[in-house]
């Protein structure tokens, strides 16, 4: 399975926008990025994903490099409760298992 | 409607002993996966199920079995415990087996001592 590789913190400010980067250098043509995220003390929740073109939703943005190999999740003002560990995950589409890695735990300072 | 749910939340086990997990997928949810998370660590997949079919397994050992029943509820059983089972097990349900959304539930604790 492709990679991802993010930081393992970001801090942030409330009511401010946050980037938080990924990089899939090894992706294939037909995997997906998708983004999860884990607040403290509850399971994974989805967050967005995209194959090739920006995406938005409402809770967050996904922009994804022209050639595919990093992306990055745009939270476009912070609260405190987008405090949590968030996941980048590649995923074909033969399936749904995820294969989580270390992901980026955030801090958002009031 | 009502998310995933898991039971129970919280379980201590000794080790060698066999413990069953259980979850309820949300309703219309053919499809539930496993889950395991180790303290610090990401949640690492341990199987899925759909239609009552096996349709995908992680990288655990035979000790670790599952099922799904007609209702697609699924339990989660593993035998001979060690101490390094000690984790938050997690399931997921989704509506098909390629979905990209899956709802997680809020996890069973279980510690080995």
């Amino acid at each position: 399975d492709a990679k991802t590789t993010q930081p393992n913190s970001m801090e942030s400010n409330e009511e401010e926008p946050v980037h938080l980067p990924c990089n899939h250098s090894t992706i294939s043509g037909t995997d997906y990025i998708h983004w999860y995220r884990q607040l403290p003390s509850q399971g994974p929740e989805y967050v967005i994903h995209g194959l090739t073109s920006n995406v938005n939703n409402r809770m967050a943005s996904l922009a994804i490099a022209e050639d595919r190999k990093s992306s990055t999740l745009i939270l476009h003002r912070a609260t405190l409760r987008d405090a949590a560990v968030y996941y980048c995950i590649l995923l074909n589409n033969a399936g749904n298992m995820l294969t989580f890695g270390g992901g980026t735990r955030l801090m958002v300072k009031p | 409607d009502a998310g995933v749910t898991q039971s129970p939340t919280h379980l201590i086990k000794t080790r060698g002993q066999q413990v069953t997990l259980r979850c309820s997928p949300i309703s219309g949810h053919k499809s539930v996966s496993w889950y395991q998370q180790v303290l610090g660590q990401g949640p690492q997949f341990i199987f899925q199920y759909y239609e009552k079919e096996e349709r995908g397994r992680g990288n655990f050992p035979d000790r670790f079995s599952a099922r799904q029943f007609p209702n697609y509820s699924s339990e989660l059983n593993v035998n001979a415990l060690l101490l390094g089972d000690s984790a938050l097990y997690l399931c997921a349900s989704s509506l098909g087996l390629k979905d990209y959304e899956q709802y997680f539930g809020p996890g069973t604790r279980l510690t080995v001592t």
